[in-house]
């Protein structure tokens, strides 16, 4: 299958930063979604993209759908500690196909 | 409260036991998956069904089954388990033309 490039693989940062995380595809998606999982649960969906250029916030999440249509980015801003997790990008170019990166874990310090 | 449950959420089993992991979603979705997660993988795509009695493989079928005779379930079978089918598994579902899957809390399979 299409592979996805997510970095960084994982980043420690303080409470207050700002942190930001991307995906990268070989092949155009028309799809862009950002899911977090926390221990022990399933992903939960941030923020879906539907369009090229498109930027969509969440609270203190912020994403884009990258132009080219080949990557995305996911900002989170003024981190708290229960931003701790693992975050995926997935990609999708036809309906019930997603591809997944391998995912960022965040690690949130006081 | 629109879920996707899935049982059992852990498992410990031997080689060559066929097993059966559930999966139930309670949103009416035609739409139904299935993914394992290993590390450093993220998750990838075992089987998906668009609507009841239609199914098709994704990215990682082989030893796997599904089957899907009503549309709020979506079982996954292992005929003969291996080891290397030892893994985190989770059952999404979504709306039609939508990609936006909602994910069960996941099973946790052993495979000695």
């Amino acid at each position: 299958g299409q592979q996805l490039n997510q970095s960084p693989q994982s980043m420690f940062i303080q409470e207050g930063e700002d942190v930001s995380m991307n995906c990268t595809s070989s092949s155009i998606f028309n799809t862009w979604l950002w899911y977090k999982q926390d221990p022990g649960e399933g992903p939960v969906l941030l923020i879906a993209l539907y369009k090229a250029g498109e930027l969509t916030s969440n609270g203190r999440l912020t994403a884009q759908f990258g132009i080219t249509r080949k990557d995305s980015f996911l900002n989170i801003s003024a981190s708290i500690p229960s931003d701790v997790g693992i975050y995926f990008c997935a990609g999708s170019d036809s309906w019930g196909k997603l591809q997944f990166g391998a995912g960022t874990q965040v690690v949130v310090t006081p | 409260e629109a879920q996707v449950t899935q049982n059992p959420r852990y498992l410990i089993t031997v080689t060559g036991k066929k097993l059966t992991v559930t999966c139930s979603q309670n949103m009416n979705h035609e739409y139904m998956s299935w993914y394992r997660q290993d590390p450093g993988l993220g998750l990838r795509q075992i089987y998906y069904s668009m609507n009841v009695e239609v199914t098709d493989k994704g990215d990682v079928p082989e030893g796997y089954k599904v089957s899907r005779k009503e549309k709020r379930n979506f079982p996954l079978i292992l005929e003969s388990p291996s080891p290397n089918q030892t893994s985190l598994y989770f059952c999404a579902s979504s709306p039609p033309h939508y990609n936006e899957q909602f994910f069960g809390p996941g099973t946790r399979l052993t495979v000695l």
